[in-house]
Formats: C-alpha cells, structure tokens, sequence
C-alpha cells in the first residue's frame, strides 16, 4: 500500500515568507509526527497528534511554527516568516498507534530559506 | 532533560569487516528503543527493543538492549557497500511514545 506522502519534495522561499508543508499519513495510521533534520544532525522533534487527543506541541521551537491535523488524516506544517536557520529537511512520520510503535516515515520536504 | 547519544558519529570501514555501532539513553518512562537506516530520504526501521538481553537479529544484523546500563548496540557482520548509510537510534518515552533520536552514526563501507 502507499506510505507517508510528503510534499513538496523540495521548497526554496525567501526569509520573512510563509510556508506551508503537508503530509499524508498511511491510512488507518492514527499517530502523526513531524521531525526536523538540519544537514550532518539527528530527528529533531516538532510535534505529535494522536487522534482526538489534543497534540504534543513541546517541540516547536517557536510561535512561527504551528501544525494542523484534519479528519485525523492530512497534516499541514505551518511556518510564519521564515528565517534562514529554519533550513531544514522535515519529515513526518505516522503509525498504527501510539506507545513505541515503529514509526513509518515520509521522504520528506526540503526546506532552503535564502 | 531526555537525550540519546551514539557513538561514533562516523565510521569507515571496508567490505567484510565487522561494526558495532553504540547508543546510550538518558529518558524519563522508557518504552522501546528503535534503530533506523537512513540512506537518502526516509528513516527505515531495522529493529525494535523493548526487554534487555534479547538479541534481535536480521541477517547480517543485530542488536541488543541493556536496561541496566542505558545503552543499546548494533551489529553489522560482513559488511557491504550497500551498509553505507546514517545509523539512527532512538528511543520511545511516556505515554505519548514520542521518539527522542541521537545524532546518528555515518558509516561508509569501502570496496
């Protein structure tokens, strides 16, 4: 079946503009992440859904960044004026459940502030 | 405050030789501990471990877990070019099984 879809692939915005990064997770998946990974460093956490639950927002760095979750499907990452160390790769990650489940990740979205 | 470091965080070695790739946790509510390859993209899963003791074991590699001394290590036996990649380790905690990951380990495997 499919696996997490992530897009864009690859976006290049200006500093100070919004951007917006969606991912699909598999269906049926009721557990969300998305991750940051700056180049040469670890999976950075961002912030986790869980179906109705409200979501683990602790790792947002700041209030530029916000996340949404529709229908318990679809996610979309926000990020307001953008800023060059925002330049990273972002992954999303979904699994059947919470609690240590392997998780199944995207190929993720390339993000280059200039 | 929660973190999981590896060790090393790069690695080159040639075909056929043996690794062991290492990682060590500090986490509040331990649940699991996950290793993943990544090549280019996606994080792919290898093994997850949950009991101390229990190796895991998928072909050329394997892994174990100590509870008792927070760490972890993976195996690769008979290394091939195709192993080259980023080792991730990373473990799952509270009730939440948010994954905090380490900063990875490059490993290149010369012909």
């Amino acid at each position: 079946g499919a696996g997490v879809s992530q897009s864009p692939s690859n976006k290049v915005t200006e500093k100070g503009k919004d951007v917006e990064l969606r991912c699909d997770p598999i269906s049926g998946h009721t557990a969300l992440y998305w991750y940051r990974q700056r180049l040469g460093q670890g999976l950075e956490f961002l912030i986790y859904f869980q179906g109705n639950s409200a979501p683990d927002k602790s790792g947002l760095p700041s209030d530029r960044f916000s996340a949404e979750r529709t229908g318990g499907s679809v996610s979309t990452l926000t990020i307001q004026r953008t800023q060059q160390e925002d330049s990273a790769v972002y992954l999303c990650a979904s699994s059947p459940q919470s609690g240590g489940s392997p998780l199944h990740f995207g190929n993720g979205t390339r993000l280059t502030v200039t | 405050e929660d973190k999981v470091v590896q060790s090393p965080l790069s690695l080159v070695v040639h075909e056929g030789d043996t690794v062991t790739l290492n990682c060590s946790y500090e986490v509040t509510n331990f649940r699991s501990l996950l290793w993943y390859k990544q090549e280019k993209k996606a994080p792919t899963f290898l093994f997850m471990l949950t009991s101390s003791g229990i190796e895991k074991k998928s072909g050329r590699l394997s892994s174990i877990l100590d509870k008792k001394e927070l760490f972890s290590i993976l195996n690769i036996t008979a290394t091939q070019t195709g192993d080259s990649a980023v080792y991730l380790c990373a473990v799952a905690s509270g009730n939440t099984g948010k994954l905090i990951f380490g900063q990875g380990t490059t490993l290149q495997v010369k012909p």
